[in-house]
């Protein structure tokens, strides 16, 4: 599959501190797709972003579809505990047999109260 | 909220056994994925199917087989498991749109 590069790949923050995290690629995507999982549980979707250059919220939450579509950046505003997570972007590119979805390596998030 | 299921949630079995891990949706999706991913680790994809019928070899390569017999069921299946194979395994589904939702992951452990 085409390579995604996430960053950071572990950040250490404070309550109430905002985060950022971004995921870059060699290859434009179609789709940028930002995940959250819990120990021990399947990733949540958090945001989708469809077209190049949107910029999308979901609560505390921002992400946007860079220009080139070969990028993508999650920011969490005032982040809280519960937070705590590993967060994945995922691209998706169209083969020939239908969308193929590429997933980044993951930023660990530990939040201290 | 998503309706996929994977059973069991966490399964410890000897070397040797054969295995199958369950992945079930609700959704009528056509696109089912499985990935394994190694605890805090990325995920890899193993296996997918876009269809009743149709399986396909994911970017990782994995002695696991799959079948897609019904739209709803994509089952994965180990014929002799081995520590090597200790792992968290997700399944996911997507429909028409773009994007894919998980199912609650299978924790596996060989010993």
């Amino acid at each position: 599959g085409q390579q995604l590069n996430q960053s950071p790949q572990s950040m250490f923050i404070q309550e109430g501190e905002d985060v950022s995290m971004n995921c870059t690629s060699s290859s434009i995507f179609n789709t940028w797709l930002w995940y959250k999982q819990d120990p021990g549980e399947g990733p949540v979707l958090l945001i989708a972003l469809y077209k190049a250059g949107e910029l999308t919220s979901n609560g505390r939450l921002t992400a946007q579809f860079g220009i080139t579509r070969k990028d993508s950046f999650l920011n969490i505003s005032a982040s809280i505990p519960s937070d705590v997570g590993i967060y994945f972007c995922a691209g998706q590119l169209f083969r020939n047999s239908g969308y193929a979805l590429n997933f980044g390596k993951g930023t660990s998030l530990l939040v201290t109260p | 909220e998503a309706d996929i299921y994977q059973t069991p949630r966490y399964l410890v079995i000897g070397t040797g056994k054969k295995i199958t891990l369950e992945c079930s949706q609700t959704m009528g999706h056509d696109k089912m994925y499985w990935y394994q991913q190694d605890p805090g680790m990325e995920l890899h994809l193993i296996h997918y199917s876009y269809g009743v019928n149709s399986t396909e070899k994911g970017d990782l390569s994995s002695e696991s087989t799959v079948s897609r017999i019904r739209t709803e069921h994509f089952p994965l299946t180990l014929e002799s498991a081995r520590p090597s194979h200790t792992s968290q395994y997700l399944c996911a589904s997507r429909g028409l749109s773009t994007e894919a939702f998980f199912g609650q992951g299978t924790r596996l452990t060989v010993v």
